[in-house]
């Protein structure tokens, strides 16, 4: 059974650093790719990239690129999503999914890490 | 702003029907496949509908999905108070290059 267990909330202050975890079992880790979904407070959802651990080939949304980084550990299976100076705007539940379907879709999602970025 | 325009909102009797309408353009539904999400209160989004009309294991049979050139729609039938969540349309747009989701339906059961 594919699982996705992502690490535990946190709350930052601007301009700090943060790097969130998806561990992955259940599967091969390096021949499946891994999406991040951003949901901001009572809104909808938004694909910020996927990365294929085999390769580490990383794709990043237009609106995501540049603003964070998409990367993996194969040898733990587990996928990172990164941050090198939050934002207020970056207060969210991120959620990490395996991409098992046609066209990129998800079918096996992580339970979320809520993030929040407050001075 | 979405490229996959949804209703709002959507609501109907307990055992009653209703459809969710997710209209794209021809770089994404057109020509790629669309999957749905169910996203209950408070909890992670799930796969309903891959391939546009197949249901993954465990999904029952109330939920249908179907697409016809730049549009696609879920159909939920025999509605219970536990299908009262939100739903996502999802495809790749080859244009952007990124998956793109739909701006998401409220469904109710009145």
């Amino acid at each position: 059974e594919v699982q996705l267990v992502q690490s535990g909330a946190e709350v930052k202050k601007p301009g700090e650093s943060l790097k969130i975890s998806c561990k992955s079992s259940g599967y091969s880790f390096t021949t499946y790719w891994i999406a991040w979904v951003r949901q901001m407070p009572g809104k909808g959802l938004e694909w910020m990239g996927i990365i294929f651990p085999g390769d580490s080939d990383t794709r990043y949304s237009p609106s995501f690129q540049g603003q964070v980084t998409i990367s993996a550990d194969k040898s733990i299976s587990t996928a990172y999503l990164q941050w090198s100076s939050l934002k207020a705007s970056d207060t969210a539940m991120y959620f990490c999914a395996h991409v098992g379907v046609s066209s990129y879709g998800m079918d096996v999602w992580g339970q979320g890490t809520p993030v929040t970025v407050s001075s | 702003q979405s490229v996959l325009t949804q209703p709002p909102s959507v609501s109907a009797a307990a055992g009653q029907k209703v459809t969710i309408s997710c209209s794209g353009s021809s770089s994404n539904i057109g020509n790629n496949y669309v999957s749905w999400y169910q996203q209950l209160p408070g909890t992670a989004p799930k796969l309903l509908i891959y391939d546009n009309n197949k249901r993954p294991s465990g999904i029952p049979d109330r939920f249908s999905g179907s697409k016809s050139g730049t549009s696609a729609t879920l159909g939920i039938t025999g509605l219970q108070t536990g299908d009262e969540a939100d739903y996502y349309c999802g495809t790749w747009d080859s244009s952007l290059s990124a998956y793109v989701f739909g701006t998401g339906t409220k469904v109710t059961v009145l």
